[in-house]
């Protein structure tokens, strides 16, 4: 079955330190993008960056980059450089293998600690 | 300015009263898609839409109907809602599949069902 799965419900990082949110997707596709995205307290949700399955390199975009280990079906977000802006909750996605519906992870709950 | 927009925001209604969420884009996406949030369960897709007149069932479309007659609009009906529709609920909107593109977000409806 198609699978997206974040197992820390909650994460906290000190301001201006690193963290790392975690996910796993399960597929059966060789060709696709997964997603993080963010969503404050206003409840928007927002894409903090994508990754394409087959490119070697890793995403990055500012502060924010991902770990991708396809053979491992991991799917990390590095935060660097933590800010309080970075409060919020985060959701992992993808599609679903052999169907065009669209998945997320339950979430992870990141608090910035000043 | 590029958006989706739904209404209404917030709702609250009772037991087996027919309401309609419109949904809205200006982007000239295909894929639309309507989805619930849940404390714990992240988000889950009701239904989507490919294109005009093409739609299908997300993960949770029980209780819901949606239909697609111009490519701008999406809107989601609960025929007969019942509490456990009490719900946060999203319209997103794509260019391209899942699979290829990111989802563009709605603000989000806020439906209490007493």
């Amino acid at each position: 079955a198609q699978t997206v799965t974040q197992s820390q419900p909650e994460m906290s990082v000190q301001e201006a330190e690193t963290v790392t949110l975690s996910c796993t997707y399960d597929t059966s596709e060789s060709d696709y993008y997964l997603f993080w995205y963010k969503q404050p307290p206003s409840r928007q949700m927002i894409l903090v960056i994508r990754q394409e399955a087959y490119k070697q390199q890793n995403a990055t975009e500012n502060r924010f980059s991902v770990n991708f280990q396809k053979a491992a079906k991991s799917f990390s977000l590095k935060i660097s450089d933590s800010q309080l802006g970075d409060a919020a909750m985060y959701f992992c996605a993808g599609p679903s293998s052999g169907t065009y519906k669209y998945i997320f992870g339950t979430g992870t709950r990141l608090k910035v600690l000043a | 300015e590029a958006q989706v927009t739904q209404n209404p925001r917030y709702l609250i209604t009772v037991t087996g009263k027919k309401l309609t969420v419109t949904c809205s884009q200006n982007m000239n996406h295909e894929y639309m898609s309507w989805y619930r949030q849940d404390p714990g369960l992240g988000l889950r897709q009701i239904y989507y839409s490919m294109n005009v007149e093409v739609t299908d069932k997300g993960d949770v479309p029980e209780g819901y109907k949606v239909s697609r007659k111009e490519k701008r609009n999406f809107p989601l009906i609960l025929e007969s809602p019942s509490p456990n529709q009490t719900s946060l609920y999203f319209c997103a909107s794509s260019l391209l599949n899942p699979g290829r593109g990111e989802q563009f977000f709605g603000p989000g409806t806020r439906l209490t069902v007493l």
